[in-house]
């Protein structure tokens, strides 16, 4: 089967501007995850959908970043404006479930994404 | 919320000694263990997981054990290769649903 899609792979940017990734989720995984992983560090949940909806988003920046679901199958990350602080690989992640069997995640390649 | 501490952060093993990777957690909820591997600039990999109803799961030369009263568990690679570099990271899922994630351990086997 297909992995989990991302795009782009590597995105350069100065302080201030915007920046969108997307990921395209294992064909009929109903949560999808992004991740924030600072080099050196473990990844850092950003956000957690269940099909359309918002699972968790706790520890997302809500002030500069926002995310979408919109129709339970990809998703886009924007960030608006960049802060230097942002830079990282943005990962993306789909499970089949929640919870329970068939909830080990998968991850997409990550977007690298330098901030200027 | 969940607080996952991996040790060490840096390992480093003779080609064909073991491996071992000790990681902690506070939310005594959690009840789903996976490790995965990363490769340099490649995507974290799910090599093995364990559920707190078990004790112990062994895959090949990956064993990873789960001791619920101390709230720890380990990831065990015996006869280690050199594919095996990598860094490895620990992560407990509670009843919130989310995936902790620990520091990640950098495990070179020197040939």
């Amino acid at each position: 089967e297909a992995g989990v899609a991302q795009s782009p792979r590597y995105k350069i940017i100065e302080k201030r501007q915007s920046v969108a990734f997307w990921c395209n989720p294992i064909s009929g995984h109903a949560t999808l995850y992004w991740y924030q992983q600072i080099l050196g560090q473990g990844p850092k949940l950003l956000i957690q959908f269940q099909n359309n909806g918002v699972v968790d988003d706790s520890q997302l920046p809500k002030d500069r970043f926002s995310a979408e679901r919109l129709k339970g199958v990809d998703s886009t990350l924007k960030i608006q404006p960049a802060k230097l602080e942002d830079s990282a690989v943005y990962l993306c992640a789909s499970s089949l479930r929640l919870a329970g069997g068939g909830s080990e995640q998968f991850f997409g390649p990550g977007t690298r994404l330098t901030v200027l | 919320g969940e607080n996952v501490e991996q040790h060490p952060s840096t390992l480093s093993v003779q080609e064909g000694d073991s491996a071992v990777i000790k990681c902690t957690y506070s939310d005594s909820a959690s009840n789903y263990f996976p490790w995965y591997k990363q490769e340099l600039g490649k995507r974290p990999q799910l090599i093995i997981d364990i559920r707190s109803n078990v004790g112990e799961k062994k895959d090949q030369r990956i064993a990873v054990t789960l001791n619920k009263t101390a709230k720890h568990f380990s990831l065990h690679i015996t006869e280690t290769q050199p594919e095996d570099s990598a860094v490895y990271f620990c992560a407990a899922k509670n009843n919130d649903y989310k995936l902790s994630f620990g520091a990640g351990t950098t495990v070179t086997v020197r040939a």
